[in-house]
């Protein structure tokens, strides 16, 4: 079991549809991330949130909105995807903020939300 | 662009047997992760060292760091079925984004 939580699990959408993928992490982390991850690849970095503020956006096209409502919650926001767009999305968090989470702080990840878009 | 490259991409071994996993890198680093994945689900994090340490050890996994080299291997010893997965190392520090490496398919057949 881990203790970054995602949801949905699953989640098939069409092109024209708005949803959302949520995770929650309540082990007092200061940065969560957000991660997409295509079919026998690594993990690639999308967005890096600090103190609930947007530390990094690795030109993530604007169809994705990330949100951190609160220092638990991070939330990912799609609309008018592409199917290229379908892969496995992945919450994590760190327990020291941006930067200072790449010098020593390992990456505590979900289970993924595993999305196909049609 | 992923900074590590894995080395094999592939393994398979018998139960019992060590696996040894090697991962290069390009630029100086901080420090160097090593990560386990199951299929359809999230990484999770096996041992970091620090570009000051030679090796790690945790439980059945060992870890060394050849800074001159820019590589570390990750070994496995009596492997299990259950320890079937990816691995991928992860390079950081100096600010910069924690990169993956293309990882390594390790299958431990019973």
């Amino acid at each position: 079991d881990t203790e970054v939580t995602q949801t949905p699990k699953h989640l098939v959408m069409g092109m024209t549809n708005k949803k959302s993928l949520k995770c929650e992490q309540h082990m007092g982390h200061r940065a969560m991330y957000w991660y997409k991850q295509k079919a026998k690849k690594p993990p690639e970095l999308m967005f890096v949130y600090s103190y609930e503020k947007l530390s990094i956006n690795e030109s993530v096209p604007s169809r994705f909105s990330p949100e951190c409502p609160n220092s638990s919650l991070l939330n990912l926001h799609l609309h008018a995807l592409q199917p290229e767009d379908s892969a496995l999305y992945l919450c994590a968090s760190s327990q020291s903020a941006w930067p200072l989470s790449s010098y020593n702080s390992p990456l505590h990840f979900g289970n993924g939300t595993r999305l196909t878009v049609t | 662009s992923q900074q590590g490259e894995e080395d094999p991409q592939a393994l398979s071994i018998q139960e019992g047997e060590n696996a040894t996993m090697n991962c290069s890198y390009k630029t100086s680093i901080n420090n160097l992760q090593w990560y386990r994945q199951n299929s359809g689900r999230g990484l999770v994090h096996l041992i970091l060292i620090r570009s000051n340490e030679r090796e790690k050890h945790s439980g059945r996994l060992r870890v060394t760091l050849d800074t001159s080299k820019k590589s570390s291997s990750l070994l496995i010893t009596a492997s299990r079925a259950a320890d079937t997965a990816s691995y991928f190392c992860a390079t950081g520090g100096s600010g910069s984004r924690l990169t993956f490496g293309e990882g390594t398919q390790l299958t431990v057949n019973p």
